[in-house]
């Protein structure tokens, strides 16, 4: 079982709908975790971080976390073409990437 | 301010060739990483220095690869020789002391070994 796990879709979403991408992790010791948005041919940016249960917010950006599932989440609302792009989940404290889930958002 | 700079952009050799990927971090960040990056694994880790001082070579998959650290602004990654295998995008990030792990990426160095 890998480490950090992602569905590499791609995820195809309609513009001004909400993108939901899905993280799971297997170290249930893992104290928090990155979004990062990759656009193709580029490097990773990071977009926020996440060490506590419950909701994140900033901006049309929210990251869930509940340690007892195992489970990140990152919810993009009113999604935009611009949003088009891979979005990579990560262990923070250890560094580890999962290989990323390519999101789709047409118009 | 400037970012994490790597050089060359792209690299295209010959298998057993010597490859040398070079980073400046940005200024006054503490710590510098090595990953690598392929469609089948994702970016992996290979290296990272606090300080200069390698912390975990962990990741380093054999040892055709090596890094150096010889001071805060410069750090390279070699691989002699180099394979097929190691065909990847190879990214240097660096991060600030107060905000540790928190990475800020290069814009990569794509390899391609022929």
């Amino acid at each position: 079982q890998k480490e950090v796990e992602q569905n590499s879709g791609p995820l195809s979403v309609p513009e001004g709908a909400i993108a939901s991408l899905n993280c799971t992790y297997s170290d249930r010791g893992s104290q928090s975790f990155f979004w990062y948005r990759q656009y193709s041919g580029k490097s990773p940016e990071l977009i926020m971080f996440i060490y506590s249960n419950g909701d994140k917010e900033d901006g049309r950006f929210t990251a869930q976390l509940n340690k007892a599932s195992q489970y990140v989440s990152l919810l993009i609302r009113d999604s935009q073409p611009s949003d088009s792009a891979t979005y990579l989940c990560a262990v923070r404290d250890k560094l580890i990437f999962g290989t990323g889930t390519r999101l789709q958002v047409f118009p | 301010d400037a970012g994490v700079i790597q050089s060359p952009r792209h690299e295209v050799t010959e298998m057993g060739q010597e490859v040398t990927l070079r980073c400046k971090p940005i200024s006054g960040h503490d710590y510098l990483f090595w990953y690598r990056q392929t469609m089948m694994r994702g970016l992996e880790l290979l290296i990272y220095f606090n300080n200069n001082v390698p912390i975990d070579d962990s990741g380093m998959p054999e040892d055709r690869f090596s890094a150096k650290m010889p001071n805060a602004s410069f750090s390279t990654l070699k691989i002699q020789p180099s394979e097929p295998r190691d065909s990847a995008v190879y990214f240097c990030a660096s991060s600030p002391r107060d905000r540790a792990r928190e990475l800020f990426f290069g814009e990569g160095s794509r390899l391609t070994v022929l």
